[in-house]
């Protein structure tokens, strides 16, 4: 069976600081793989996906970028975290040949201080 | 401008009564829809989907019924029950492309 795991659960971070949130999928191969935020009455924001190592699109300009350095893995960065950056971040993977369901992992509460 | 709404933010329903959520769509392009549930602190998960060739579509006590010509779908859980509590999300898409979200429905089942 295929499971997703995303870490840390929780973070507090101040201004100005890196940021590193990692997230690996089991069970399966060439996932799509996706990162949201979950911000206050606008439901799950899609940040970043990505297709397949090394190809990262974005859908939203700010301040964080993503990389996919293996098959099952996917990582949201910041160099310099800003307040704004606060949320719920969650990762996610879909089966690559059809749109389907997402499986979303546990997400992390981002606190920048 | 939001391409899915869920205008509701938040309902209350009795036990062992009928919830109904309602999520609105925009874009015609849309043709594959979800419905995740969300707990406080934890990811989503996925509870049903319809596609747009079908007009209903029925696991259990969950139930999504899909009007294309309104742009208009919605999700009935009968009966309800306590643990049903929690966020519900509509999602859709064109498909083969990526999900929009919606900004969901808080539903408390009261006991």
């Amino acid at each position: 069976s295929q499971t997703i795991h995303q870490w840390p659960a929780t973070l507090v971070q101040p201004v100005g600081s890196p940021l590193s949130l990692e997230c690996t999928v089991e069970g399966t191969s060439n996932p799509n793989l996706y990162w949201y935020r979950q911000a206050a009455g606008r439901g799950l924001q899609l940040l970043f996906y990505s297709v397949g190592i090394g190809q990262i699109s974005s859908e939203v300009p700010q301040n964080l970028s993503a990389s996919r350095p293996q098959d099952r893995q996917f990582i949201l960065s910041s160099k310099k975290l800003l307040l704004s950056d606060s949320g719920f971040y969650l990762c996610a993977w879909s089966r690559s040949t059809t749109t389907t369901e997402a499986f979303f992992g546990q997400g992390t509460r981002l606190t920048v201080v | 401008d939001q391409q899915v709404k869920q205008n509701s933010p938040s309902l209350s329903v009795q036990e062992g009564r009928i919830s109904i959520l309602n999520c609105d769509y925009t874009n015609s392009m849309f043709d594959y829809f979800l419905w995740y549930k969300k707990y406080p602190a934890e990811g989503p998960t996925f509870l049903i989907s319809i596609s747009s060739i079908k007009d209903k579509n029925e696991d259990g006590r969950f139930t999504v019924f899909l009007n294309k010509s309104a742009k208009h779908l919605s999700l009935h859980i009968v009966p309800s029950q306590p643990g049903d509590s929690a966020v519900y999300f509509c999602a859709a898409s064109p498909w083969g492309q990526n999900f929009v979200f919606g900004p969901g429905t808080r539903l408390s089942v009261l006991p």
